[in-house]
């Protein structure tokens, strides 16, 4: 069965500062990765996701991540912070099924 | 149109009520999701219907009862419900691999 684990269930960031979200998989077979942001009293929104190909995805708003198979890793980064980028965050893996699942999420806070 | 829209977004019910929650997609997906959200937890899966067959049920108790009239429509139908099923319920649909859009999700409150 495959799983994600996040790292922090907290992170905070001065604003321009670089932004590291730290999620880890577990799946006998090469998972679909995923990064969903959500925002408060929000649905969540798919960020970038990896399927197959290039291991370094780019997604909105500036966000991206590496698949990292030797490390079982694919965290997400961000140069540099914006206050809009508060919200929580949630990595997902699929083995490209109906089922979806989501770690446990990661809050960003952006301090000015 | 790229919108899962859900009504209502809020919702207060008794124990004894029945009520039911909506959500339409014009995507022309084939998977249609509900999934609960309680505060400060991620999104618990309850439901995926696919090309309108209810494919994926996670042991939800019978208290909630999912529909799919047609492609673009997905129910949730509430009865007899618990004040710890208060939460958001979030609609979501999917063409397939993982990549899933989201409604902005109906409160429910249970009193």
């Amino acid at each position: 069965a495959q799983s994600v684990t996040q790292l922090g269930s907290h992170v905070s960031v001065s604003e321009g500062a670089l932004v590291l979200l730290r999620c880890n998989y577990s799946s006998s077979v090469p998972p679909y990765l995923f990064w969903y942001v959500q925002y408060p009293n929000q649905g969540l929104q798919l960020l970038l996701k990896y399927t197959t190909g290039a291991t370094l995805v780019k997604g909105i708003n500036g966000f991206e991540a590496e698949f990292k198979k030797s490390e079982t890793s694919f965290h997400l980064t961000k140069p540099s912070a914006h206050m809009s980028d508060a919200a929580e965050y949630f990595c997902a893996v699929t083995l490209n099924t109906d089922k979806l699942i989501f770690g446990t999420g990661t809050r960003l806070q952006v301090f000015p | 149109d790229t919108e899962v829209t859900q009504t209502p977004k809020h919702l207060v019910m008794g124990m004894t009520n029945k009520k039911s929650l909506k959500c339409e997609q014009h995507m022309g997906h084939r998977a249609m999701y509900w999934y609960k959200q309680k505060a400060k937890k991620p999104p618990e899966l309850m439901f995926v219907y696919s090309y309108e067959k209810l494919s994926i049920n996670e042991s939800v108790p019978s208290r909630f009862s999912p529909e799919c009239p047609n492609s673009s429509l997905l129910n949730l139908h509430l009865h007899a419900l618990q004040p710890e099923d208060s939460a958001l319920y979030l609609c979501a649909s999917s063409p397939g691999g993982g990549e899933l859009f989201f409604g902005e999700g109906s409160r429910l409150t249970v009193l």
